[in-house]
């Protein structure tokens, strides 16, 4: 079926990074964009950008430009996020979601399913 | 930006209830609008997609309607499984946007 199966959780210090990874499986990883959402504590979603997996190109949404960064190894159908420089306020859970694209007559609509089980990361000292 | 907003912020309700969430957008998004469950400590769960189409495995229960700015997602019979946090999120345009949310709990 298909999966996305997220690293495990991360206890980091500030200013360290930490590098997250989304093992795909079931369908073909360059036939999908692959999206990052941010959950902080008790908050909602927050969709952080996209990364075209045929070519690699990354598409980081506002407050997201800098640090992060979304990289791919097809070889093994894998998304990564890199976040640099830590902050306390990075601390949240963080998903990898798959892009799905449908024709609707002249509409092209797209959803993000299934997501990854997330990936919490705790910044502290 | 388009701005997405729910109502209401949480509701009680009890097994059986017909429950009502209501989406709205700053501006008109077609039917680019899709919703989603999440329960606590899980990811997002898809139940519907371009506004009212039912994804493969959800419960008939659930409906979406709507069109333009204004969405809704309908539960017309409410289980014990389906407490959770319901978003709406708009794909008209990037930045994709999530709606806040609407936390439907026990009565």
């Amino acid at each position: 079926q298909v999966q996305l199966v997220q690293s495990g959780s991360e206890l980091k210090k500030p200013g360290a990074s930490v590098k997250v990874s989304c093992k795909a499986s079931g369908y073909t990883f360059t036939s999908y964009a692959m999206n990052w959402v941010r959950q902080a504590p008790g908050q909602g979603l927050e969709w952080m950008g996209w990364i075209n997996t045929n070519t690699g190109n990354p598409t980081y949404a506002q407050g997201f430009t800098g640090r992060f960064v979304f990289s791919l190894d097809t070889s093994v159908s894998t998304a990564y996020l890199q976040i640099s420089s830590l902050k306390a306020e990075d601390t949240a859970v963080y998903y990898c979601a798959r892009d799905v694209l449908l024709w609707f007559g002249e509409l092209s609509l797209d959803w993000f399913d299934p997501w990854g089980q997330g990936t919490l990361v705790t910044v502290s000292s | 930006d388009i701005q997405m907003t729910q109502s209401p912020s949480s509701l009680s309700a009890s097994v059986g209830d017909r429950v009502t969430i209501t989406c709205r957008a700053s501006q008109s998004i077609s039917s680019y609008l899709n919703w989603y469950q999440q329960k606590p400590g899980k990811a997002p769960k898809l139940l519907i997609y371009a506004a009212s189409s039912l994804q493969s495995g959800v419960p008939s229960r659930f409906s979406g309607s709507g069109s333009g700015t204004d969405f809704t997602l309908t539960i017309s019979s409410l289980q014990p499984e389906d407490f959770a946090t319901y978003y709406c999120q708009q794909s008209y345009s990037t930045p994709v946007t999530f709606g806040p949310g609407t936390k439907v709990d026990i009565k």
